[in-house]
């Protein structure tokens, strides 16, 4: 099936630094989803994109979508501890129903003290 | 209450047990979805029901049993399960032919010994 490859597997940052991860695909997204999962709970989404070349905010997040349209990257500025998590891109590939997500391998975010 | 809630957020259960697994949404969303989440593995699409009709079973071992009796309740029943699918299961709902914001429960955290 559909599969979303995420770089890097892991970061180990210190507080204040910034921060930058991507999502690559085989196949070509119509929609690129970013969401972050804390320790015990579910994914919530944090930023959607809908065109090639957006580039969207939210607050200290900054993504967008790439030209090809097999990509999307991620950029967290300014890193605080509540950033700690794991980082999944997803999207509906193009071919597929709008039913259902692929989701990405996952970014583990860890802050050193 | 707002959101999706997973009841319960954990589970113990022997090989021989039934037990199920219960989601709620109150988002007024037309579709929901079961997935698996696994320790270093991409979440894994189980069940979608859509119009609180089943459209995929991504071949799914039948000791998992979805049911969806409204389009606001979705519940996995369990049997005879194996170690191995201790996992965080974790069910969300979405407005499909809108966005693709799926809205996540924090999961319930299965363990079979």
């Amino acid at each position: 099936g559909q599969q979303l490859n995420q770089s890097p597997q892991s970061m180990f940052i210190q507080e204040g630094e910034d921060v930058s991860m991507n999502c690559t695909s085989s196949s070509i997204f119509n929609t690129w989803l970013w969401y972050k999962q804390d320790p015990g709970e579910g994914p919530v989404l944090l930023i959607a994109l809908y065109k090639a070349g957006e580039l969207t905010s939210n607050g200290r997040l900054t993504a967008q979508f790439g030209i090809t349209r097999k990509d999307s990257f991620l950029n967290i500025s300014a890193s605080i501890p509540s950033d700690v998590g794991i980082y999944f891109c997803a999207g509906p590939p193009f071919d597929f129903g709008n039913e259902k997500l692929t989701f990405g391998t996952g970014t583990r975010l860890t802050i050193i003290p | 209450e707002t959101g999706v809630t997973q009841t319960p957020r954990h589970l113990v259960m022997g090989m021989t047990n039934k037990k199920s697994l219960k989601c709620e949404q109150h988002l007024g969303h037309n579709a929901m979805y079961w997935y698996k989440q696994s320790a270093k593995k991409p979440l894994e699409l189980m069940f979608v029901y859509s119009l609180e009709e089943r459209v995929e079973n991504n071949s799914v071992p039948s000791r998992f049993s979805p049911e969806c009796p409204n389009s606001s309740h979705l519940f996995l029943h369990l049997h005879t399960l194996q170690p191995e699918d201790s996992a965080l299961y974790l069910c969300a709902s979405s407005q499909q032919n809108r966005d693709y914001g799926y809205t996540f429960g924090s999961g319930t955290r299965l363990t079979v010994v």
